[in-house]
């Protein structure tokens, strides 16, 4: 059984538009839900990361919205840039336990 | 500067022969983690370790093994007995903050093709 669902599995933005990227989890006993971003053959990094203790964390152009209740959460990108281009993974842990969506290829056209 | 290292970058390997990957820390993290990545699939767990000369098995252990006998140092082989052990592997760490879970670093990296 799949504890993360991420959605699209790509995406094609032009540039300085938004890409949006959701993710649902099951285990409501999740305490730390962060999103990595990953080049191709170099592993991934990671971009930002919230609590469930908040509905919303930005950092420069990116954001996490957290939905508690609904057990969702999402990534923007705002003013996408050419350089976003990657893929994208959310997770959702616990303790040492991470557990990952099966990723979002993001392209953005110039 | 602190990080994950991996080695070797890439690797080809005949059918029937196995290998093992290094993967060495210098971030004094606890917790270390082997993961399997192929296209489509995301990140899958084959084995971590949360303290020196104890590992737990992932959810795709068949055909790997580890061993933790130093904080630093978390080596996966990859067996014979894996039957489709061409994939990139990825390594990783982390430490437990104050508020319970902590952040987990990757290495770069290592491409395994069996040929």
């Amino acid at each position: 059984q799949q504890q993360v669902k991420q959605s699209p599995q790509s995406l094609i933005v032009q540039k300085g538009g938004i890409s949006i990227i959701n993710c649902a989890y099951e285990n409501t006993a999740f305490d730390y839900f962060p999103w990595y971003q990953q080049f191709p053959g170099k592993g991934p990094a990671l971009l930002i990361a919230i609590r469930p203790d908040v509905s919303e964390k930005k950092e420069g152009r990116f954001t996490i919205s957290f939905n508690k209740s609904a057990k969702q959460f999402s990534l923007h990108i705002m003013d996408s840039q050419p350089g976003d281009s990657a893929t994208y993974f959310c997770a959702a842990s616990r303790g040492n336990q991470f557990y990952f969506g099966t990723g979002t290829s993001l392209t953005v056209i110039p | 500067d602190g990080g994950i290292t991996q080695s070797p970058k890439y690797l080809f390997r005949k059918e029937g022969q196995n290998v093992t990957l290094s993967c060495e820390q210098n971030l004094n993290h606890d917790a270390m983690y082997w993961y399997r990545q192929d296209p489509g699939q995301g990140l899958r767990l084959i084995y971590y370790s949360q303290i020196v000369n104890d590992f737990q098995k992932g959810d795709i252990a068949e055909g790997y093994s580890v061993s933790r006998e130093k904080k630093e140092s978390f080596p996966l082989t990859v067996t014979s007995a894996q039957k489709n052990p061409t994939a990139f592997y990825l390594c990783a760490s982390s430490t437990r903050t104050g508020r319970g879970t902590g952040e987990l670093f990757f290495g770069e990296g290592s491409r395994l093709t069996v040929l």
